[in-house]
């Protein structure tokens, strides 16, 4: 079946320092989101990217879409406190079903 | 109001037992979704409907079954509790290919 897989699986970083995530899909996706969980929350929707490409930034967050449309990354810059939590990437092999990556887990170190 | 609620947040149970979750959304979003999330924080798709109606199984053993009474609920329920079984489960709601809203997990620990 579909794969979407996430490295690293871990992440400390001292705050201020940079951090990427990188998703990879074993199929094309159609579009490809990306989520945070907080320490004991919920999955929270971040973003939506769309097209071949595709580059979105949300303050120090920078999302981007390969051209083949299958991997995905997030990069953080200059990271803060407040940005612990596993961080997702998902996508739909299908109508009805997003596959969740399988998740990197940011430790911020004050 | 929130939008998509889930109860209960915590549920402890011994094994051999059956107990029920329920999901309750009020966007009006067709699909809803089932996740179970393990201790290594995967997240798991393991049941998808749409407009009531199941649309995806993905390999969840026959003793954990959905129900959708109508478009605003979707109830797990498991029947034979096994150790292996306890996780955080999350409903999720969706309209197609928008962002999904979750609720807040019900963390199932089966003693």
């Amino acid at each position: 079946g579909q794969q979407v897989m996430q490295i690293p699986q871990y992440q400390h970083v001292q705050e201020g320092e940079d951090f990427t995530t990188y998703c990879n899909s074993s199929t094309t996706l159609s579009n490809i989101q990306w989520y945070k969980q907080r320490p004991g929350g919920h999955p929270v929707f971040l973003i939506q990217l769309v097209k071949s490409g595709e580059v979105k930034k949300q303050k120090r967050l920078t999302f981007q879409f390969g051209e083949a449309k299958k991997n995905s990354s997030l990069h953080i810059t200059a990271t803060q406190t407040t940005d612990v939590g596993t961080y997702f990437c998902a996508g739909p092999p299908g109508t009805y079903k997003y596959i969740f990556g399988t998740g990197t887990r940011l430790k911020v170190l004050a | 109001d929130t939008a998509v609620s889930q109860t209960p947040k915590y549920l402890v149970t011994q094994m051999g037992n059956d107990k029920s979750i329920k999901c309750e959304q009020n966007l009006g979003h067709d699909t809803m979704y089932w996740y179970k999330q393990d201790s290594k924080k995967f997240l798991k798709i393991m049941f998808s409907y749409n407009n009531k109606e199941l649309i995806i199984n993905e390999t969840v053993p026959n003793r954990f079954s959905p129900k959708s009474p109508d478009k605003a609920h979707l109830n797990l329920h498991i029947n034979s509790l096994e150790l292996g079984d306890s996780a955080v489960y999350f409903c999720a709601v969706q309209a197609l290919n928008t962002e999904a809203f979750f609720g807040q997990g019900t963390r199932l620990t089966v003693v």
